[in-house]
Formats: structure tokens, C-alpha cells, sequence
């Protein structure tokens, strides 16, 4: 099965840097990589995806890049602010029809320092 | 976007009850609903795909008699921890599967708080 690895554990930065969270995977034939940003004692909400036909998405001060070749993609977030602390999951989906299961990666907490 | 919704949002039960969490898809269909589990600090780990009208998927290591799964609609699917004890104390988390122009898409719940005394 599908195995996501995600680095770093924890990730403290000053307001107004930038954060970088790294993940890999294992299977090759994972196709659709979201990432998820979850607040104390809710659910995960989905910030930003991509699928294996672009190699980079951004979506204001959020961007993911996937590099399929070497089986990793990354969440860039710029310009941070303190509403961007909270833990970040990244995932990866192998899109077979009537097999959509993600596989999670470990997390990230990011903190925003003011 | 879309929305789905838990109930309860938490629930504390002696141990050896049985209780019930309901997901509901409020403003779209879902033939396949996930149920998760997270531990504290911990990851989400999927328990089940339960297909509308059909028996759920267990992952591996899910006790399908502990951890009974009903999709009796397109909008509801509920997760009963049966016989509950403390270790199954956690934050449990259903998802809905939706179509998002071409393509599917998860949408997360808020989230049940287990709590089990």
C-alpha cells in the first residue's frame, strides 16, 4: 500500500516568512496529492490539491509543487500570518474508480510567530 | 463548497455502552463516505469506506463487529462503537466522497470527540 512521509514534525516561523513542508510517497501510481490544514479540535479542510498532469499550483499565498519522478511534492506558504498556525496534512490518492482512499502523512505544526 | 456535518461533536459514555455518530452530506449525494480515527498529536487513520447500500470496507486491523457502519442513504452514514471501552477513546472523523466539476473530491467533518469513562 501507499506509504507518505512528512517533514518536518515541527516548523516555527516568524510572521511575514516563508513555510515549507515536504512530503514523499511511496506508490507510483498515486495520482492526486491535497494538502489539509486542521485547527485545534476540527476537521481537516482542504487548502490546496494537485494531480499528476501539473507539476506546480498556486492559489494566492499557497503553492504545491510535485515532482512525480522522484515521488515528492511540497506545500509553499508565503507571507505567513498568525491564522496560518495549525497542523498541515498532506495526503496521496491513487484514483482508481470506487478506490479512492488517501493515505495521510504524519503532520506538520506550524507556528506563526508574531 | 461542500458540507458535510457530524452529530454528536462530542459525547462522553461509560464503558461498555454502545454509541452512535451520525455524517450527513448536506447539500450533495455521497455514494462512499470514509470514517477515520485520530489519536492525540497523531495522524488521521481510515477505518472504513462505507459504499451507500452495500457492507462497509475495513482496513486492516478494524474490528468490523466493534465498529459497525450503516450507509442506508446517499446523505447518512453512521459509525456505532459497540461495547466501548477507554482505549477507544478518540476523535473520530467521516468524509464524503463529491463530485467537484469532473473530478471527486473528500470533504471532511468536523470531527466526534469520544471520550469513554
Amino acid at each position: 500500500g501507499e506509504n507518505v512521509e512528512q517533514h518536518p514534525s515541527t516548523l516555527s516561523v516568524q510572521e511575514g516568512d516563508s513555510a515549507v513542508i515536504k512530503c514523499t510517497y511511496s506508490d507510483s501510481a498515486s495520482n492526486y496529492f491535497p494538502w489539509y490544514k486542521q485547527e485545534l479540535g476540527k476537521g481537516p479542510q482542504l487548502i490546496i490539491d494537485i494531480r499528476s498532469n501539473v507539476g506546480e499550483k498556486k492559489d494566492q499565498r499557497i503553492a504545491v509543487t510535485l515532482n512525480k519522478t522522484a515521488k515528492h511534492f511540497s506545500l509553499h506558504i508565503t507571507e505567513t500570518q498568525p491564522e496560518d498556525s495549525a497542523v498541515y496534512f498532506c495526503a496521496a490518492q491513487e484514483s482508481n474508480f470506487g478506490n479512492e482512499k488517501l493515505t495521510f502523512g504524519t503532520g506538520t505544526r506550524l507556528t506563526i510567530i508574531p | 463548497g461542500a458540507v458535510v456535518s457530524q452529530h454528536p461533536s462530542w459525547v462522553i459514555c461509560k464503558s461498555g455502552t454502545s454509541v452512535k455518530i451520525e455524517c450527513r452530506s448536506l447539500d450533495f449525494q455521497a455514494t462512499t463516505m470514509f470514517w477515520y480515527r485520530q489519536f492525540p498529536k497523531q495522524s488521521l487513520m481510515l477505518m472504513a469506506t462505507s459504499n451507500e447500500g452495500s457492507k462497509a470496507t475495513y482496513e486492516q486491523g478494524v474490528e468490523k463487529d466493534k465498529f459497525l457502519i450503516n450507509h442506508a442513504s446517499l446523505t447518512l452514514s453512521t459509525l456505532t462503537v459497540t461495547s466501548a471501552h477507554p482505549e477507544d477513546s478518540s476523535f473520530y472523523i467521516c468524509s464524503a466522497l463529491g463530485l467537484v466539476g469532473r473530478v471527486d473530491e473528500q470533504f471532511f467533518g468536523p470531527g466526534t470527540r469520544l471520550t469513554v469513562l
